[in-house]
């Protein structure tokens, strides 16, 4: 069964750039790898989605090696906003059985 | 606004009653996704349905099921409910199978 493992948590500063690495070591074979972003009391927010190597949006860059074992997140030039819980989320396929599992979340803190 | 409205916001109900918690999801999606967060086990993925049919199933109790109905929509039913039960349950919906999910802002669900 696929263990998706994530830093408990993260601290920054504003400006600089952050990358938030999951591991997952079973990901079914034909699944995306997402990334979402979680404040207090809301439900988590799409951040990004890709297969393999590398996916760009306007807020985020998602690395993903060749074995897709593991993806990064990369959050360009950080602001106090972004002050949230990050969580990865993989397709596993243990037995024919398909699930999604999500990572236990990284607390990113930005600070001034 | 994500698009996806789960109904009701918050629900406080003894142990042993049943409930059931509503998603609408967004227009033109065809995928529901049902999770359970809480403080212990984070994220955890309970069910999914595609265009009325369920296409992958998580964790899900045996006292637990969930259906999507032509309109799409979607419903929880939670029944010999357990102080355990606890907890925010969120809907998502994505347009395409296993694809990028847009999530509610949730249920609160409290078992006195």
């Amino acid at each position: 069964l696929a263990k998706t493992t994530q830093p408990i948590s993260m601290d920054s500063y504003e400006g600089q750039e952050v990358n938030i690495t999951c591991s997952h070591n079973n990901i079914a074979t034909n699944d995306y790898i997402t990334w979402y972003q979680q404040f207090p009391s809301q439900g988590p927010r799409f951040i990004i989605q890709g297969y393999k190597t590398k996916v760009t949006n306007e807020v985020a860059s998602l690395f993903i090696p060749a074995d897709r074992k593991s993806s990064t997140l990369s959050l360009p030039r950080v602001s106090l906003s972004d002050t949230a819980v990050y969580y990865c989320l993989v397709g596993d396929m243990w037995r024919s059985s398909y699930k999604l599992i999500f990572g236990s979340g990284t607390r990113l803190l930005v600070r001034p | 606004d994500s698009g996806v409205t789960q109904t009701p916001k918050h629900l406080i109900t003894a142990t042993g009653q049943r409930v059931t918690l509503r998603c609408s999801p967004r227009s033109g999606d065809l995928s529901v996704y049902w999770y359970q967060q809480s403080l212990d086990q984070g994220l955890q993925f309970l069910i999914q349905y595609y265009n009325g049919e369920e296409r992958a199933k998580g964790n899900i109790l045996e006292r637990f099921s969930a259906q999507q109905f032509p309109d799409l929509h979607s419903e929880l039913n939670l029944s010999s409910l357990e102080l355990g039960d606890s907890a925010l349950y969120f809907c998502a919906s994505s347009a395409e199978d296993r694809g990028a999910q847009h999530f509610g802002d949730g249920t609160r669900l409290s078992i006195l």
